[in-house]
């Protein structure tokens, strides 16, 4: 069975405090992980999509790297707008499935 | 720029009555999904929609739940005799691809 975990399960930063949110998973063959943001009472907005091990993608102060077990988001001199919860989410190879596994998510707040 | 829509955003219902929820997909996409996430907890996967088939469902998914796209371009959720444990979000989601998914800002369904 597919797992995914993220950590940590919130994460408190001060404008400008760089951190990283990792996200450790399970997969039998992994098609993709993909990292979401969500704002309270929302959906999932897609950020990123990583395929392989080594690869790296970035959208403004955002950074999303992948190795063989696990994926971690950067987060370059954060602003409060960054404020929400960081989804983590796999998608396993083969067949017909397509569905994506989530993690609990990292609740992150960016105070002024 | 194109997004996928779900209505109602909000829907109160009573104990044993049946819901639909509806969602109009992104125009081109051929993978269409349900999840749902109840207060707190992780996004779960319920269904899988390709070529106007289910694909893959998961064991939330029973007999008390069906999809179908009625016109070809909405998609629908059917719960039938709706209990309390039913109240979350749902989320309606799409692909163009068999990557990742875009999802819709949700449905928050309350049973009362």
């Amino acid at each position: 069975e597919d797992q995914v975990t993220q950590s940590p399960e919130a994460l408190r930063l001060q404008e400008g405090e760089s951190s990283s949110l990792n996200c450790s998973y399970t997969v039998s063959g992994l098609r993709g992980l993909f990292w979401y943001r969500q704002d309270p009472g929302k959906g999932p907005e897609f950020l990123f999509t990583l395929y392989s091990a080594g690869e790296e993608k970035e959208k403004e102060r955002l950074k999303a790297t992948l190795t063989k077990k696990e994926s971690f988001l950067h987060i370059t001199a954060p602003k409060p707008e960054d404020s929400a919860t960081y989804l983590c989410a796999v998608q396993a190879r083969g067949g017909s499935n397509y569905k994506l596994t989530f993690g609990k998510g990292t609740l992150l707040t960016v105070n002024p | 720029e194109p997004e996928v829509t779900q209505t109602p955003s909000h829907q109160v219902t009573q104990m044993g009555q049946e819901v639909i929820l509806r969602c109009v997909p992104i125009s081109n996409h051929l993978y269409f999904y349900w999840y749902r996430q109840i207060l707190g907890q992780k996004v779960e996967f319920l269904v899988s929609f390709y070529n106007n088939e289910i694909s893959e469902k998961s064991e939330i998914f029973d007999d008390q739940f069906s999809v179908e796209r009625p016109d070809g371009s909405n998609f629908t959720l059917k719960i039938r005799s709706t209990k309390l444990e039913d109240s979350a979000m749902y989320f309606c989601a799409d692909s163009p691809s068999q990557a990742g998914a875009f999802f819709g800002q949700g449905t928050r369904l309350t049973v009362v």
